[in-house]
Formats: structure tokens, sequence, C-alpha cells
């Protein structure tokens, strides 16, 4: 079945630190692959998304890479605010499944 | 163009009793998903829904919980008889057709008292 692994959090990094949140899956067919982000007690916000292999999704300085052959799609951003600190959910759907398959979300805490 | 809307925000409903959440997809949306988190937790699929017709119903308890999205009016999921493990957020979400993104509703709390 279609699965998505994320690093364990919580992270927790100083303002302007370098982030790095790691997502693998599995997937049936060639999926489309998310990066959701949730501030608390809010709903979920698309961040970023890819469609295809060696598409790269960029928003507000984050950014991944869809990367076929390591079925990675790693969440960057070079420089963090205080302002991102949130849950982090990478995500995936398939045209056959239909359906999104969320990871576990990764907590992000920055510190000023 | 609203977002997806979702109502109650919160929900306060004692054991025994029937909850009945709402969700108003994005204009043009034919696809509404509801998901269930846990405190803490990651989000958990329960049903895929497009207009009339269930998709997908996976995630969802054979017993106690159905949902519906009429060709007119939003999608409503209902939990009969709610116990305290139905306390959690469900958040709902919609997309115009398959293969692109979902996008969220604020999510309605159910506390179960």
């Amino acid at each position: 079945g279609n699965s998505v692994t994320q690093m364990e959090g919580p992270v927790t990094l100083s303002e302007e630190a370098f982030l790095t949140i790691n997502c693998t899956y599995t997937a049936t067919g060639y999926p489309s692959l998310f990066w959701y982000v949730q501030y608390p007690g809010e709903g979920l916000q698309l961040l970023l998304k890819a469609t295809k292999a060696d598409d790269k999704g960029s928003n507000k300085g984050f950014e991944a890479t869809y990367r076929k052959e390591t079925t990675s799609f790693h969440l960057e951003k070079g420089s963090v605010q205080v302002s991102d600190s949130a849950v982090y959910f990478c995500a995936l759907r398939t045209f056959y499944g239909q359906n999104f398959v969320f990871g576990p979300g990764t907590r992000l805490s920055v510190l000023p | 163009n609203a977002g997806v809307m979702q109502n109650p925000r919160h929900l306060v409903r004692r054991r025994g009793q029937e909850a009945r959440l709402r969700c108003s997809p994005m204009k043009g949306h034919s696809h509404v998903y509801w998901y269930r988190q846990l405190p803490e937790e990651g989000l958990k699929f329960m049903v895929y829904l497009q207009k009339e017709n269930i998709i997908d119903e996976s995630g969802m308890p054979k017993e106690r919980f159905s949902a519906e999205f009429p060709k007119e009016g939003p999608s409503i999921l209902r939990i009969q008889q709610v116990v305290r493990g139905d306390s959690a957020a469900y958040f709902c979400a919609s997309s115009p057709r398959n293969f692109t993104e979902a996008f969220f509703g604020q999510g309605t709390r159910l506390t179960v008292v």
C-alpha cells in the first residue's frame, strides 16, 4: 500500500538555522507529492507540491525536490524564523488510490 | 472564492448523543475528504466522497460513523452515540478533480463529555 514516512520530531532550531525535514514514500504508480503546514489550532495549508520526478516545489523560502530514485521529498529552508514554528506534514496522492496519504507530521520549534 | 468551510468549529456532546459535522467545499470542488486528528498525532483518513457517491470509506469505523455528500448542500459526517474516544479534531478537505492538491478547512473540534 501507499505510505509516507517522516523524520521523528520535535525538531528545535535557533532562528536563522538551516532546516531539513526528511520524507520518504512508498507508492504504487507515480504519485504527486505535497508538503502541508499546520499552525496551532488551525487546519492544514498547502506549502508546496511536485507532480513528477525532478520537479522542485518552492514557497516562502521552503523547497523540496521530487527524487524518484530515492523515493524522497525532503523539505529544506536555508534560514528559519520563529514564525515557521508549526507541524509539517508530507503527503502523497496517486491517481489509482485517489486518496491523500499523510505522514505522521514533524513538529518544528524555532527559538529566537 | 471562499475556502473550505466547516461548522461548527467547536462541538461538545455528552456520551450517547449524536454529532453532525458539516463541510462546504470550495466552489467548483466535487471531491471531499474527511480526516481525524487526535491531539499531538497525525491525520488519519476516514472517507473520500464525490457528489452523491462514497469512493473510499476504508478509514471509517464500521459502526456509528457515516458520511454523505449530497447533490445539493454540504458534506455531513455523522457520529451516532458518541463516546469519549471520539473526541478529536475532524478536518475536511476538498479538491476540484483527481491528482491535484486538496484544500483544508479549519476543522471541527469535538469534545465528548
